[in-house]
Order: structure tokens, then C-alpha cells, then sequence
């Protein structure tokens, strides 16, 4: 079956600092990938997404390619801020008839301090 | 305007009791979902519609009841709440084009 990996949380970083949160996927066929995010309190906000290989997904300084050599989506920024704290899950969408069946990480909570 | 909203925000309620918290969507979308997600933050899938028709149902007891009156509404009542049902319960809507699900905000369901 199709699964998602993250690494673990939590990533603290300074404000300013380059963000990396990895993910990788397993899955049959080929797969839509999106990064949603939680904020404190809050519910899940798509954040980006990539719907086929070497596809670039962007957004609020946010950015994730679809990798289907090594079947990663790993989340990138280049310069944090205090109001990114948040938990970010990647996942994988695949079709069951008309329906998108979302299959996600574990999230990877980030911390970012002054 | 929001696009997928879904009442009760918070429900504190008492083990045995019935509840149902309610989804609605303006976005046109004709595939509804339920997702859960447990203490540890972990989302799963529930239950999802497609105009009024069940199309995935997980493993799920049998005291969650999921009823899609139209394509605009999925409402989840569960029954005989039991302390493990606490949770936060996710509606979600996705239309037929490019896959993306968009998420309402939550309802934050606690069993004491």
C-alpha cells in the first residue's frame, strides 16, 4: 500500500534560517503530492503541491519538487520566520474511483525563535 | 466566504452520549470527506462521498454513521461516544480535476 515518511520533529530553527523537511513516498502509479500545513490551533491549509515528476510546487516562499527518481518531495525555504511554526504534513493522493484517497505523514512540527 | 465549513468548532461531551457534527461546502465539489486526527497528530481517512454515494469507508466502528443529505453536506454522527472517539474530526471536499482535497477547519470533539 502507499505510504509517506518523514522525518521527525520537532526542527527548531532561528528566524532566517534554510528550512529542509524531508519526505519520502511509496506508492503504485503515480501519485499527486501535496505539503499541507497546521497551524497552533488551527486546521489543515494546503500549502503546495506537485501533480507529476520534476513538477516544482511553490508558495509563500515554500517550495517542494516532485522527485520521482528517488520518490521524495522534500519541503524547502530559504529564510524562516517566527510565523512559520506550524506542523507541516507531506502527502501522496491516489484515486479510488472518483474519490482522492490522501495518505499522509506523521507531520514534522516546526519551531522558529527569535 | 468560507469553502468548507463544519460546525461544531469544539464539543465537550460525555461518554455514551450521541453527537453529530455537520460539513458543508460552496466550492462545487462533488467528492466529500471525513478524515481523523488522533492525539498524536496522525490523519487518517474515514469515510468519502461522491454525489451522495459512499465511495471509501475505512475501518471505522460501526458508531460512525456518516449521511450526505446532497452533494454539498456530509454530516458525521457517532454514537455511544466512547473516551478513544476524542479526536479532531476534519471535513474535506476535493472536485475531479488535479486531486487536491481542501479542508475545513476542524472540530475538536472531546469525550470525558
Amino acid at each position: 500500500g502507499n505510504s509517506v515518511t518523514q522525518m521527525e520533529g520537532p526542527v527548531t530553527l532561528s528566524e532566517e534560517a534554510f528550512l529542509t523537511i524531508n519526505c519520502t513516498y511509496t506508492a503504485t502509479g503515480y501519485p499527486s503530492l501535496f505539503w499541507y500545513v497546521q497551524y497552533p490551533g488551527e486546521g489543515l491549509q494546503l500549502l503546495l503541491k506537485a501533480t507529476k515528476a520534476d513538477d516544482k510546487g511553490s508558495n509563500k516562499g515554500f517550495e517542494a519538487t516532485y522527485r520521482k527518481e528517488t520518490t521524495s518531495f522534500h519541503l524547502e525555504k530559504g529564510s524562516v520566520q517566527v510565523s512559520d511554526s506550524a506542523v507541516y504534513f507531506c502527502a501522496l493522493s491516489d484515486r479510488t474511483g472518483t474519490a482522492s484517497k490522501l495518505t499522509f505523514g506523521t507531520g514534522t512540527r516546526l519551531q522558529v525563535t527569535l | 466566504d468560507t469553502a468548507v465549513s463544519q460546525t461544531p468548532k469544539y464539543l465537550v461531551t460525555q461518554m455514551g452520549n450521541d453527537k453529530s457534527i455537520k460539513c458543508e461546502q460552496n466550492l462545487g465539489h462533488d467528492t466529500m470527506y471525513w478524515y481523523k486526527q488522533d492525539s498524536k497528530k496522525f490523519l487518517k481517512i474515514m469515510f468519502s462521498y461522491n454525489n451522495k454515494e459512499l465511495i471509501i469507508n475505512e475501518t471505522v466502528p460501526n458508531r460512525f454513521s456518516p449521511k450526505s443529505p446532497d452533494k454539498a453536506h456530509l454530516n458525521l454522527h457517532i454514537n455511544s461516544l466512547e473516551l478513544g472517539d476524542s479526536a479532531v474530526y476534519f471535513c474535506a471536499s476535493s472536485g475531479d480535476v488535479g486531486n487536491t482535497i481542501y479542508f475545513g477547519e476542524g472540530s475538536w470533539l472531546t469525550v470525558v
